[in-house]
């Protein structure tokens, strides 16, 4: 059975850096077309794709947002870390990470993980 | 460009069908994958591939693609199917993209 758990922070300070870590059980992040990412999605707003990161370690991210986005992995602790720095109030959303699986074709996310809410606040 | 536009809410009569569209230039080289989120929880993967149902997921949830546009087909749907579903494909460089979102109504 595959899981994903996201932890980190409820509440950060806008322009504090957020640190958030997705555990998975399941599934090895070595395994070929194996990938994780992280999606967010702000209160009664769409879901917006944040990074990914494979089994090779390569990594990607949205465009708007790759400054400020760092995703790494630690295969022997099968965690996926996210960093987003300069919060800002706009940042506030649930986060989620998921399993990525990449073909020529196609990908999906399956499963995700059930989500954290993260509010930037003063 | 790598957006994917979806009509913002559509209705259904209870076990009619209904079909939710997905239209972005990314279309053209990936299939779309769909996903269905019910309020407070997480989103569920119910098509990916050319139309590919995961393990639990009802065969009347059907997808296809013609161009530019991905379709996301309930026939006969059923209260529970009353969900936001999201459509996803990626571009060439890699990055992914999600659907604006359609909120599903059944009647």
């Amino acid at each position: 059975q595959v899981t994903l758990r996201e932890s980190g922070p409820a509440l950060v300070k806008p322009t504090q850096t957020l640190t958030l870590t997705c555990t998975f059980s399941g599934f090895s992040l070595s395994t070929s077309g194996m990938c994780v990412s992280w999606v967010r999605q702000p209160p009664g707003k769409a879901l917006e794709w944040l990074a990914l990161i494979d089994w090779d370690d390569d990594k990607y991210y949205s465009t708007s947002l790759k400054t400020r986005l760092t995703i790494s992995k630690d295969t022997s602790k099968n965690q996926v870390v996210l960093t987003m720095t300069n919060m800002d109030p706009v940042d506030t959303a649930t986060y989620y990470c998921a399993r990525t699986t990449t073909g020529t074709t196609s990908n999906w996310f399956d499963p995700w993980g059930q989500g954290t809410l993260v509010t930037v606040s003063s | 460009s790598s957006e994917l536009t979806q009509d913002p809410a559509v209705s259904v009569a209870l076990g009619q069908t209904v079909r939710i569209t997905c239209q972005g230039d990314s279309l053209r080289s990936y299939y779309a994958s769909w996903y269905q989120q019910k309020p407070g929880q997480a989103p569920v993967l119910v098509i990916y591939g050319k139309n590919n149902r995961p393990s639990g997921i009802p065969d009347r949830f059907s997808g296809s693609s013609s161009g530019n546009t991905a379709s996301l087909t309930i026939t006969g749907a059923q209260a529970e199917d009353e969900a936001d579903y999201y459509c996803n494909s990626r571009d060439s460089s890699g990055n992914q993209v999600f659907g604006t979102g359609t909120k599903v109504t059944v009647l």
